[in-house]
């Protein structure tokens, strides 16, 4: 079956930088996008970026370009996303899903989430 | 603000028919980009409830059906049931943006 594990919790300081991991199983992984989608404590969901599972290439949220970074090991079928200089306002569960792209196909599976504590 | 709009809450009692609307533009529902809708229920992940406009997949129960029209689509609940109740979300793609887009989410009360 379809799994995306995705690393623990964190406790970062504003400023610092985040690098969540995504183990995926039970698929072929180069067959499928993947992306990030992030949601505030209390708030909506917001898509951050997604990567192309047989490319490579990667397509960002404006508001987040230049701050995250989307990258995948096909080694091990693992996903990563890397957020840097942290907000506040970054605080959130940051969730991998398999899906994306510019066809505009939806997200069948979701990892568990990562929750994101940014604070001094 | 989220580019497709959605109603914040919408209620009703056990049995009855609700429905979601999610509105968009011309660049996103509108340009034929497929609209999903999900599932969250409290401290979970959301899970797909609705894709490609009107499809369920396994396991989903046929109580929930998805429709769409122009530049707005519509999830509904007949049979409102006690475990109905969570957040529901609408997604598209929006071309202008090129960018994944959400509805800001509707929350659902069972009275």
């Amino acid at each position: 079956q379809v799994q995306l594990v995705q690393s623990g919790a964190e406790v970062k300081e504003p400023g610092a930088s985040v690098k969540v991991s995504c183990k995926a199983s039970g698929y072929t992984f180069t067959r499928y996008d993947v992306s990030w989608v992030r949601q505030a404590p209390g708030q909506g969901l917001e898509w951050m970026g997604w990567i192309s599972g047989s490319k490579g290439t990667t397509n960002y949220a404006q508001k987040f370009q230049g701050r995250v970074t989307v990258t995948t090991d096909t080694s091990t079928t693992t996903a990563y996303m890397d957020l840097r200089s942290l907000r506040s306002d970054d605080t959130a569960v940051y969730y991998c899903v398999r899906g994306g792209g510019s066809t505009g196909q939806g997200f069948d599976y979701w990892g568990q989430g990562t929750l994101v504590t940014v604070s001094s | 603000q989220s580019v497709l709009t959605q109603p914040p809450s919408v209620s009703g009692a056990p049995g009855q028919r609700v429905t979601i609307s999610c509105t968009g533009s011309s660049s996103n529902i509108g340009a034929g980009f497929p609209v999903h809708w999900y599932q969250q229920l409290p401290g979970a992940a959301p899970k797909v409830l609705i894709y490609g406009n009107t499809n369920r997949p396994s396991g989903v129960p046929d109580r929930f059906s998805g429709s769409k029209s122009g530049t707005s689509a519509s999830l509904a609940i007949s049979g409102l049931q006690v475990e109905d109740e969570a957040d529901y979300y609408c997604q598209s793609y929006d071309s202008s943006l090129s960018e994944v887009v959400f509805g800001g989410g509707t929350k659902v009360t069972v009275l």
